[in-house]
């Protein structure tokens, strides 16, 4: 199975603030890689995907990075409404898989 | 617009089945797609279950594999899952989802129904 690990799992921010997140798999996945967003008591929401793609609709202050093994997800200025939870999820081999998570709080 | 929605018991004895059924809307359950579903135990992280195709095909994490059942039901709209032999551990969050294509992301998920395992 690949694993997904996310690095910081917990960041404190303030708003304006450039914020990146770390994605690092435990074999090469391509470009086969998706960011969601959530927040609590909702489901996750796709901001990003194939790497580096940014879904319709998502603010292009998201943006993503990177393939085989690392990848970033960077927020280039944070607004009140990006406290959230990130993860990333792999879709390259099954089992599908998620990180951890990264919980970006104030 | 796609919209899912899931329903089912939200308590849940132990050793017994859990059984959730997703209800689709906006598109067709036989359009190609591929629907999953999602658990989040209380404060935790996100675990992909498994996924089935309308023809029948699924793809089950094999960490579940031995416990899990799913099924499409075309005539409804909708499709289900079944885990066997729960324990405390399964209680979560239980998400379904869509994917387009076979190489897509989840693009449309349900609202979430919580299910306590608990006697």
């Amino acid at each position: 199975d690949i694993q997904l690990t996310q690095s910081p799992s917990f960041l404190s921010a303030s708003v304006g603030d450039r914020v990146t997140i770390t994605c690092r798999a435990s074999q090469g996945i391509r470009s086969d890689l998706v960011w969601y967003q959530q927040k609590p008591g909702k489901a996750p929401k796709l901001l990003i995907y194939a790497a580096s793609t940014l879904q319709s609709g998502v603010p292009s202050r998201f943006s993503g990075s990177g393939s085989g093994t690392e990848f970033t997800l960077t927020i280039s200025s944070l607004q009140p409404e990006d406290f959230a939870t990130y993860y990333c999820q792999q879709l390259n081999t099954y089992p599908l898989s998620f990180g951890g998570g990264a919980k970006v709080e104030i | 617009q796609v919209q899912l929605h899931e329903s089912g018991p939200g308590l849940v004895k132990p050793s017994g089945t859990l059984s959730l059924t997703c209800a689709v809307s906006g598109v067709f359950i036989n359009n190609n797609n591929w629907w999953s579903w999602v658990r989040q135990p209380p404060g935790k992280g996100l675990e992909w279950i498994g996924e089935i195709h309308h023809i029948g095909s699924a793809n089950y994490n094999p960490s579940l594999k031995s416990r899990v059942t799913m099924s499409v039901d075309k005539s409804k709209n909708q499709f289900s899952l079944d885990l066997y032999s729960v324990t405390a551990a399964d209680t979560a969050v239980y998400y379904c989802a869509r994917r387009p294509f076979y190489s897509d992301p989840f693009d449309y998920w349900g609202q979430g129904t919580l299910v306590t395992v608990s006697s």
